[in-house]
């Protein structure tokens, strides 16, 4: 079965230093991936993608993912944080050979960035 | 706001009562999923539109669950003869026609509870 999984429930970290939320994914074939981010009372948030390409993906708000294919990851980072990007963040996969494009997530993970 | 828009923002029913959500995706999108997402889960997969076919039904969406999209615009989500298992935040999201590589654009949400 295809599966992505985010080990961590939550995440903290104090403001103005670096932080990584983690996912790694269990999928036949080579995904495209995705990152979004839900903040309360509002829809998904699409934060960066990785297609092909350079292993490094820059995205929205200052985040960037690290693919690795060896590791079947894509972790979410950030070099440092902010209290404004305390929130839920999925990760996801799409599979290239799926005319559909649906998207499969991971559990999510709450980051709570401390001041 | 990501243009997509979901109406109503909050469901709350009695078991057995039937309830109807809108999507109203992005005017140029003609890819629409509709996903379900319960407490501490990422969202997961329900069905998919492209223009007013509907072209794939997840196992999860039972006999009481319909989705139609009659126009290849808006598309509604009925649920039958709900029940408390059906409590969850129902997510639209959509997409461009060549969308291989890009991102869904998701809804706020409606917010189902059922008493």
């Amino acid at each position: 079965a295809q599966s992505v999984a985010q080990p961590e429930d939550q995440v903290n970290v104090a403001e103005g230093n670096p932080l990584t939320v983690k996912c790694t994914y269990s999928v036949s074939g080579n995904p495209y991936l995705f990152w979004y981010v839900q903040y309360p009372n509002r829809g998904l948030q699409f934060l960066l993608k990785y297609i092909t390409g350079d292993n490094l993906v820059k995205g929205s708000y200052g985040f960037e993912a690290e693919f690795n294919k060896s590791q079947t990851s894509f972790h979410l980072k950030k070099p440092s944080a902010l209290v404004s990007d305390s929130a839920l963040y999925f990760c996801a996969v799409r599979l290239r050979m799926d005319s559909s494009y649906k998207l499969i997530f991971g559990s999510g993970t709450r980051l709570l960035v401390r001041p | 706001d990501t243009g997509v828009s979901q109406d109503p923002r909050h469901k709350i029913t009695k078991r057995g009562q039937n309830v109807t959500f809108r999507c109203d995706p992005i005017s140029e999108h003609n890819r629409l999923y509709w996903y379900r997402q319960t407490l501490g889960q990422g969202p997961e997969f329900l069905t998919y539109f492209q223009n007013e076919a509907q072209l794939e039904k997840s196992r999860l969406l039972s006999d009481r669950f319909s989705a139609e999209r009659p126009k290849g615009s808006f598309s509604t989500l009925e649920i039958q003869r709900t029940e408390q298992g059906d409590s969850a935040m129902y997510l639209c999201a959509s997409s461009p026609e060549n969308a291989q590589y890009n991102e869904q654009f998701f809804g706020p949400g409606t917010r189902l509870t059922v008493l």
